[in-house]
């Protein structure tokens, strides 16, 4: 079975720093993806970043940034210079070689000003 | 990127009735077509996976008979709640999978059901 477990129900970040927001996994499948969303007060599933997992180069999407270890099965989401924008719902997620996905419990980041 | 789209975004009924929610994929084929629930402040819960022309398979502990799934066409998958009740109330998010890319789904804005 595949899991995906976020151990930071809440992250607090001054606007302007950076925060890591941490992901762990279980997965059987060889072949699958990762994913962080964004889930704003609209509610709408905004994707932020994703990655291959035969990929060993981390993903990086401007300010948004992982730490992949694939050994350790761990992937964070680090957001650098945040925005009062930022502040969101974050959600990992697993993806197998179906499309299906497997979500975390989620993040709640705020930014303060 | 691709667009999914819901309709109605919010909707209101009498305990007892039936609710049909709309969920389109505009501009991509989506051969995959998932529904979620999420409550709040928790995470998205996948009710079911649907196939372009094929029965829907329903993940444990979801009424398939209460929570009716259509996936008539590659732009159209529909749940329909059936006799509605008061815990029924959610928020349900569809998403699409389709080509190019099999392994990023693309969400919908999310439905809120009050059932009354």
């Amino acid at each position: 079975a595949q899991t995906v477990t976020q151990s930071q129900p809440e992250m607090s970040v001054q606007e302007a720093e950076t925060v890591t927001l941490s992901c762990t996994y279980d997965t059987s499948e060889s072949d699958y993806y990762l994913f962080w969303y964004k889930q704003p007060p609209s509610r709408q599933m905004i994707l932020v970043i994703r990655q291959e997992a035969y990929k060993q180069q981390n993903a990086t999407e401007n300010r948004f940034s992982v730490n992949f270890q694939k050994a350790a099965k761990s992937f964070s989401l680090k957001i650098s210079d945040s925005q009062l924008g930022d502040a969101a719902m974050y959600f990992c997620a697993s993806g197998g070689s179906q499309g299906n996905l497997i979500f975390g419990k989620g993040t709640k980041l705020s930014v303060k000003p | 990127g691709a667009v999914v789209s819901q309709h109605p975004s919010w909707v209101i009924c009498k305990s007892g009735t039936s609710v049909k929610i709309e969920c389109r994929s505009l501009d991509f084929q989506a051969t995959t077509m998932f529904w979620y629930r999420q409550f709040p402040k928790q995470s998205l819960m996948l009710m079911a996976t649907s196939n372009e022309g094929s029965k829907a398979t329903y993940e444990q502990g979801v009424e398939k008979d209460k929570f009716l799934i259509n996936h008539a066409s590659l732009t159209l998958s529909t749940l329909t709640v059936t006799s509605a009740h008061p815990e029924d109330s959610s928020f349900y998010i569809c998403s699409g999978l389709g080509p190019p890319s099999y392994n990023e789904q693309f969400f919908g804005p999310g439905t809120r059901l009050t059932v009354l």
